[in-house]
């Protein structure tokens, strides 16, 4: 099991440009979070998908953003038309069930030019 | 929302001490979750506990769920321990999982 894969590790995109993050849980897990950690602050939780079904997306920005975790595939945390201020880190997590014990993958840093 | 407060932010230790990082939330939870994350920037879950304590290895984290308030302890530190340590809690109190709300973190630094 080789553990929660995101990519890319690092992806640059111009202002106004589409940032996709992918995220492959580990292998039956169908809980997947994702979670931004900006420059010199904390981690902030954006979103909680079970597959096919957004659970929380409380933290979720209201413009731009979306994520999807289809029946087929990874996760995809989507941003359009980037901006400065959504240069980060994006990490995912994975977890079998609701209340079990989640893995991170190494996250994408993303760097808007 | 759950506020989370981390104590210290910042801490250097000579190798081999008892450290002790703090933890206060402010609503009821059903548990709460320590991480730890490397220099690299790689995040590991360390702990999810609900009640009492849990040990790993040299780590041992308990909780107060009364006073709202967790501590990480890590016994006869090393250098491979620097790391920041993170603490977080859910959302709300019927939140599970990991929809959660972080601390700022704990910036460990141990010298040889």
């Amino acid at each position: 099991n080789a553990g929660v894969m995101q990519n890319p590790r690092h992806l640059v995109r111009r202002r106004g440009q589409e940032a996709r993050l992918r995220c492959s849980p580990m292998k039956g897990h169908s809980h997947v979070y994702w979670y931004r950690q900006l420059p010199e602050e904390g981690l902030k939780f954006m979103v909680y998908l079970q597959k096919e079904n957004i659970i929380d997306e409380s933290g979720m920005p209201k413009e731009r953003f979306s994520a999807e975790f289809p029946k087929e595939g990874p996760s995809i945390l989507r941003i359009q038309q980037v901006v400065r201020g959504d240069s980060a880190a994006y990490f995912c997590a994975s977890s079998q069930q609701r209340n079990t014990e989640a893995f991170f993958g190494q996250g994408t840093r993303l760097t808007v030019v | 929302k759950n506020e989370v407060e981390q104590s210290p932010q910042n801490l250097t230790a000579q190798e081999g001490e008892f450290i002790t990082i703090n933890c206060s939330y402010s609503v009821g939870i059903s548990a709460l979750h320590w991480l730890q994350q490397h220099p690299g920037g790689g995040i590991v879950s360390l702990f999810m506990l609900s009640s009492g304590k849990k040990k790993h290895g040299r780590l041992i984290a308990t909780i107060n769920i009364q006073e709202k308030h967790s501590s990480l302890h890590i016994t006869a530190s090393h250098p491979r321990d620097s790391a920041v340590y993170i603490c977080a809690a859910p959302s709300h109190p019927s939140n599970s999982g990991y929809a959660l709300n972080f601390g700022k973190g704990t910036s460990l630094l141990v010298t040889p």
